[in-house]
């Protein structure tokens, strides 16, 4: 069975970072690209980041370019995204999501991310 | 960026009918993804591809459309069918959703 447990979410103040992780299993880790998807409380979903299988290329829609960066350890199944210069609207859910080269077929149950000072 | 536009925003429907959810898309994309989102849980991959079921989906649901319309469609709604379904494309950079469709069975 596909597991993915998304950790290290909280509150966090304006301009602060936060790092979160997402330990996988149930399936061959390093086979597959991962990506994070967000969704704000009470709207829609948005892609936010999604790394390649062997983490060697990265892509970030441009509402967070140069402030996070996704990350993976393929020898611990964990996917990382590091948050810097949190803004309030980066307040959501986050999801890890397996795949993203085109369609995500497995989500954690999300972590809360939430910016206010 | 390719701007997906589902319609209607909100709909219910009454067990047994017919329901289509569309998916239009500012440019041509070559396949939509749907997903279905239930209130307080995760999104689930529903359609891939267009047109294939993802694992578990019950046949009365299925997919279609190319170019810049595509459709959901719930042949004989049950009352398991109430969530809100997100269109996806990933044919141009950046991969985007539809604002999504809430489906309430009355």
């Amino acid at each position: 069975e596909v597991q993915l447990v998304e950790t290290g979410g909280g509150l966090v103040q304006p301009g602060r970072s936060l790092k979160l992780s997402c330990v996988a299993s149930g399936f061959t880790f390093n086979n597959y690209w991962m990506s994070w998807t967000r969704q704000a409380p009470g709207k829609g979903l948005e892609w936010v980041a999604s790394i390649t299988n062997s983490g060697g290329s990265t892509y970030y829609p441009d509402s967070v370019k140069g402030r996070f960066t996704i990350s993976r350890d393929n020898a611990q199944n964990t996917l990382y995204l590091q948050m810097n210069s949190l803004r309030s609207e980066d307040t959501a859910t986050y999801y890890c999501t397996r795949g993203g080269r085109r369609v995500f077929d497995y989500w954690g149950q999300g972590v809360m991310v939430t910016v206010s000072s | 960026e390719t701007v997906l536009t589902q319609s209607p925003t909100t709909t219910a429907a009454s067990p047994g009918e017919k329901v289509t959810i569309t998916c239009r898309a500012s440019s041509s994309v070559s396949y939509m993804h749907w997903y279905q989102q239930k209130s307080g849980a995760s999104p689930k991959l529903w359609i891939y591809d267009t047109s294939k079921l993802a694992s578990g989906v019950p046949n009365r649901f299925s997919g279609s459309g190319s170019g810049t319309s595509y459709s959901l469609i719930i042949s004989s709604i049950e009352s398991e069918d109430a969530a809100t379904y997100y269109c996806q494309q990933k044919s141009s950079d950046p991969l985007t959703f539809g604002s999504g469709t809430k489906l309430e069975i009355k």
